[in-house]
């Protein structure tokens, strides 16, 4: 799987947006981009998922750069129940045999802030 | 999350006693992963399971800890004569499908804590 490059930790104002970025320079053509994130004490959570284009769901969007080398994730009016550590992950979407793992990263803590 | 359930929620227990991790994932769903996150740290994979089957258990340490799935009840994971760095959060997933693995559905994880 691609190593990911994210911030340790942002900060952002309730209410505004919040974009994480995530740096994948050696991802491959058939690896997607993944985000979780973890609120405290709680397992992880899947948000969203994309290959090329840009993808939106209920939660967030994602929008990933051309030479697909970078991407954002955005939370677009944040909550202070969005406070969270979140991952970018890379990897393929159909895992071959003895790679079932996802890798998880030290991720960004993204602090929401009243 | 709310459909994987993992018991307990906390786990206490002494060097050299045995430790039972209980997973029951979303209904339906086939495939169970477990997951080991020590103080401060990310996620790690232990080991992936389908109904009787071990497929992928490369992040297992080699002693001490097992895990199953059988055909009915949930997956257990097993750790025989627990060690203080055994105290960590124990994480489980389910998926439907191996295509889906990627979105699996995590429980909120049992913390055990070894004294």
């Amino acid at each position: 799987d691609a190593k990911t490059t994210q911030p340790p930790s942002m900060d952002c104002a309730e209410g505004r947006a919040a974009n994480l970025p995530c740096n994948h320079s050696t991802i491959s053509g058939n690896e997607y981009v993944y985000w979780y994130r973890q609120i405290h004490s709680q397992g992880p959570q899947y948000i969203i998922h994309g290959l090329k284009n840009n993808e939106t769901n209920e939660m967030a969007s994602l929008i990933i750069t051309e030479d697909r080398k970078s991407s954002t994730l955005i939370l677009p009016h944040a909550t202070l129940r969005d406070t969270a550590v979140y991952y970018c992950i890379v990897r393929v979407r159909q895992s071959g045999a003895g790679s079932y793992q996802l890798t998880f990263g030290k991720g960004t803590k993204l602090s929401v802030i009243p | 999350n709310a459909g994987v359930m993992q018991n307990p929620r906390h786990l206490v227990r002494r060097r050299g006693q045995e430790a039972r991790l209980r997973c029951s994932p979303v209904k339906g769903h086939s495939h169970v992963y477990w997951y080991r996150q020590l103080p401060e740290e990310g996620l790690k994979f232990m080991v992936y399971l389908q109904k009787e089957n071990i497929i992928d258990e490369s992040g297992m340490p080699k002693e001490r800890f097992s895990a199953e799935f059988p055909k009915e009840g949930p997956s257990i994971l097993r750790i025989q004569q627990v060690v203080r760095g055994d105290s960590a959060a124990y994480f489980c997933a389910s998926s439907p499908n191996r295509e889906t693995n990627t979105e699996a559905f995590f429980g909120q994880g049992t913390r055990l804590t070894v004294v």
